[in-house]
């Protein structure tokens, strides 16, 4: 089956600690992103790939850092310099560039205390 | 970041009934509108991306339309059942804005048996 994974789904760390997030793809697509949800926010974006060993600074990067070294793979890290970490993530990507819709995956949940 | 607005931000419609929401957006540098669907524990699923002025397209119960000129967009769910209960976004993007998305807080609706 096609689609995107995301892992774990629920996360928790200590506040000052890195922690990274996966995502991973096998639809064979050449755009990632990562979006961040909060309640009564739309999705924010942090960070986007068009291809492999390129990526983009979103909306909301500051704390965030981002590799793409295969296509199928976008992991986020999430640095202690994040001011306000927990939160909902969800990883999407895209077939290339193009008005062409985005496919989700389910979606981490990150409580940092 | 584009201002995109969405109303109404919540929705209760009896099954069987129509119902109609809005997504405004800047019209200037207009690329493409994207819907999605959004139900509670699922990843968000693409509905609708449209991209030319007057464009009307349809899945099903579910249509929407676009005016790029005055920059809106309206989604239409014909005799709603219980299985469109979910958040229905829209995410505008720009040219030149390298494709980005930037997704309102959407509308919530729920349709009661």
């Amino acid at each position: 089956d096609g689609g995107i994974t995301q892992s774990p789904k629920y996360l928790f760390r200590k506040e000052g600690q890195n922690v990274t997030l996966s995502c991973e793809q096998n639809l064979n697509h050449d755009a990632m992103y990562w979006y961040r949800q909060d309640p009564g926010q739309g999705l924010r974006l942090i960070y986007y790939s068009q291809i492999v060993n390129d990526f983009q600074k979103g909306d909301i990067a500051e704390g965030y850092s981002v590799s793409r070294e295969k296509k199928e793979s976008f992991p986020l890290t999430v640095t202690s310099a994040q001011k306000n970490p927990t939160a909902f993530y969800l990883c999407a990507s895209k077939p290339g560039t193009g008005a062409y819709e985005q496919y989700f995956g389910p979606g981490t949940r990150l409580t940092v205390t | 970041i584009l201002n995109v607005e969405q109303s109404p931000q919540s929705l209760h419609v009896q099954e069987g009934d129509s119902t109609n929401f809005t997504c405004s957006f800047p019209s200037s540098n207009f690329y493409a509108l994207h819907w999605y669907r959004w139900e509670t524990a699922k990843s968000p699923e693409a509905l609708f991306v449209m991209t030319l002025n007057g464009d009307e397209k349809k899945k099903g119960r579910i249509s929407a339309t676009l005016n790029t000129k005055e920059g809106y967009s309206y989604l239409y769910i014909k005799g709603s059942q219980p299985e469109d209960s979910a958040t229905y976004l829209c995410a505008p993007g720009v040219v030149g804005g390298n494709e980005k998305l930037t997704f309102g807080t959407g509308t919530r609706l729920t349709i009661i048996p």
